[in-house]
């Protein structure tokens, strides 16, 4: 019963690479995100979605791709892996904008080799 | 640019033992929220405090805001050690469709 979840968890790769991290919520909610924590745990908003449509999309080069869709995923496919790119990435979801409050999944522990 | 600056980076305590963490903000802001975040987890919301509220409790915390000066405070009263763990506001900022994170304080509570 798991509110927000990302597979994978880890994701080991090397540079070059196409990835792809999967985002599923069932909680219901019409906006999804999705954030980048490196290893300071410094938090940044990359992208968000509401009902599907792209809303946010917070100067992320366009190597990174997200799609919805629909209401209840967000998947973010990432092209040519860098270095750069090591981090944890999270998804989350909320029931509207106006800073409502975020569900966050447990983040997927990207390396690059 | 970062929102939220929150201080201290990093607080060790006794059990039982307040902690209190502040976070400073940049823009004016609809709400204020605060968000814990264990070891290898996601956040978890804890509390939202509104821009037209001063005080707020929830359980063992209590938040405030002052608007005049851009800041919020966050106390932890009668901690535990299940309490360790990385503490994060943020705040709306320029867009309804975002939130921005402060920088976080780590808080271990040692039993």
């Amino acid at each position: 019963d798991t509110a927000v979840s990302q597979t994978p968890k880890y994701l080991v790769t090397q540079m070059g690479n196409d990835k792809s991290i999967k985002c599923e919520q069932n909680l219901g909610h019409d906006t999804m995100y999705w954030y980048k924590q490196d290893s300071k745990k410094f938090l940044k908003i990359m992208f968000s979605y509401n009902n599907k449509e792209l809303i946010i999309n917070e100067t992320v080069p366009n190597r990174f791709s997200p799609k919805s869709p629909d209401k209840a995923h967000l998947n973010l496919h990432i092209n040519s892996l860098e270095l750069g790119d090591s981090a944890v990435y999270f998804c989350a979801s909320s029931q509207g904008s106006y800073g409502q409050p975020q569900h966050f999944g447990d983040g997927t522990r990207l390396s690059i080799l | 640019s970062q929102q939220g600056e929150e201080d201290p980076q990093a607080l060790s305590i006794q059990e039982g033992e307040n902690a209190t963490m502040n976070c400073s903000y940049k823009t004016s802001i609809n709400n204020l929220q605060w968000y814990r975040q264990n070891s290898g987890r996601g956040l978890v919301h804890l509390i939202l405090i509104r821009s037209n509220e001063r005080e707020k409790h929830s359980g063992r915390l209590r938040v405030t805001l002052d608007t005049s000066k851009k800041s919020s405070s966050l106390l932890i009263t009668a901690s535990r050690a299940a309490d360790t763990a990385s503490y994060f506001c943020a705040t709306d900022g320029d867009s309804s469709y975002k939130l921005i994170f402060g920088s976080g304080t780590r808080l271990l509570v040692r039993p």
